[in-house]
């Protein structure tokens, strides 16, 4: 069974500073998926990866496949940006059973 | 934009009895999925649902749970016999592709059993 971890669980930041959630993982994967949960329970898909990096606007997600580890960073936080951050990863060749971590929950002050 | 929808938002209902949880996916999505967030905890697979079948489940998803997709439209979760412990929120999801790339949630279904 595959541990995921987040770290941190919580991190408050001013608006404008550059933020970095980290995920790790215990078991080798065939991808990983970076969700937003907002306040009202709300989820929305940011990235898959299966390697290497990927941009979206101010978000930028990496993964070290041989340290199975991800980073989610965001540049010129804003206080919309607060959120719950979550890693899932999935396993297996369909992909479609996905593990979660716990989240980071994320404000940032204006 | 598209959106996933999940109906009721909020539903009570007595321990023992049966629920139904409604979704209705992106009208070309292939894969549907469902999740439950119990609160506090972290967010939990259940099932995942394509052409018409079950294509793969959690040790959650026992006998208890069912999924169809009984109109072409509509994707339901039924639960049998409802515990206490089933009391979640409930999410919907759905994709156009197998690995999940582009997969979209419904704001979910808060489901409490008392």
């Amino acid at each position: 069974k595959n541990e995921v971890e987040q770290s941190p669980q919580n991190l408050t930041a001013q608006e404008g500073e550059f933020i970095t959630i980290n995920c790790s993982y215990s078991v080798g994967i065939s991808a990983l998926h970076w969700l937003q949960q907002h306040p009202g329970g709300g989820i929305v898909s940011l990235f898959m990866l299966s390697s290497g990096k990927k941009k979206h606007g101010r978000l930028i997600a990496t993964i070290n496949i041989q340290e199975k580890h991800s980073s989610l960073h965001i540049t010129a936080s804003h206080p919309r940006d607060s959120a719950v951050y979550i890693c899932a990863v999935a396993e297996g060749s369909s992909g479609d059973k996905l593990t979660f971590g716990t989240g980071t929950r994320l404000a940032v002050r204006p | 934009e598209p959106e996933v929808t999940q109906t009721p938002s909020h539903q009570v209902t007595q321990m023992g009895q049966e629920v139904i949880l409604r979704c209705v996916p992106i009208s070309n999505h292939l894969y549907f999925y469902w999740y439950r967030q119990i609160l506090g905890q972290k967010v939990e697979f259940l099932v995942s649902f394509y052409n018409n079948e079950i294509s793969e489940k959690s040790e959650i998803f026992d006998d208890q749970f069912s999924v169809e997709r009984p109109d072409g439209s509509n994707f339901t979760l039924k639960i049998r016999s409802t515990k206490l412990e089933d009391s979640a929120m409930y999410f919907c999801a759905s994709s156009g592709m197998r690995t999940f790339t582009e997969a979209f949630f419904g704001q979910g279904t808060r489901l409490t059993v008392v």
